[in-house]
């Protein structure tokens, strides 16, 4: 299994551009989420997803719209980046089973916008 | 808003000494996960411990729940140089299985050889 992709790995834009980083899973797990992470700020919860077709938002979902049309991607789409969109986005999967409870997470794109 | 809030916020320990790290958090919870990121790496789950636990063991990593005071704390027994990373705590508050986990802030370790 190669558990959580995401793509790229880096990625520079200029203020205004839009982009989609994705994320896939093939451990067939129901949810998905994604993250940021800044200096200093921990994890924060941008966007989630509890199955196909059903999207929530997290903490911080401005400028960020996300899709699930199958269980395995969960791509997140920047609509205008902005400067204070720098940030290292995560994307985590894990598994409805009660039992369960830890999040699989991604390796990471590293965002830069200029 | 951080619903964990991990002490201390960096910590240096020698190699073989036990690390002990402290989580706080403010609401109920169904479970607290303590996850390790590698510099430049996503996060790997460590451990979980529910809400109906007072302390669970795996391996070398001992965790502690208190709910009456809302804290958590990790210990690492007998480290090693390996175990440098940043440790995060993270409370699920759903009813279900988790979908979403409240990061707290993180705690750096480094453990010298």
């Amino acid at each position: 299994n190669a558990g959580v992709t995401q793509t790229p790995k880096f990625q520079v834009l200029k203020t205004g551009q839009s982009m989609t980083l994705q994320c896939a899973q093939d451990m067939n797990h129901e949810y998905m989420s994604w993250y940021r992470q800044d200096p200093g700020m921990g994890l924060r919860l941008i966007h989630y997803s509890v199955g196909a077709g059903i999207t929530d938002q997290g903490e911080v979902p401005n400028g960020y719209n996300v899709s699930r049309s199958t269980t395995e991607d969960f791509p997140l789409r920047l609509l205008s980046a902005a400067p204070s969109q720098t940030s290292v986005y995560f994307c985590a999967s894990s598994s409805r089973d009660a039992t369960q409870g830890a999040q699989y997470f991604g390796p990471g794109t590293r965002l830069t916008v200029l | 808003s951080q619903q964990g809030e991990e002490d201390p916020q960096a910590l240096s320990i020698q190699e073989g000494e036990n690390a002990t790290m402290n989580c706080s958090y403010k609401t109920s919870i169904n479970n607290l996960q303590w996850y390790r990121q590698n510099s430049g790496r996503g996060l790997v789950h460590l451990i979980l411990i529910r809400s109906n636990e007072r302390e669970k063991h795996s391996g070398r990593l001992r965790v502690t729940l208190d709910t009456s005071k809302k804290s958590s704390s990790l210990l690492i027994t007998a480290s090693r140089a390996a175990d440098t990373a940043s440790y995060f705590c993270a409370t699920d508050r759903s009813t279900g299985a988790n979908s979403k986990l409240t990061f707290g802030k993180g705690i750096t370790l480094s453990v010298r050889p």
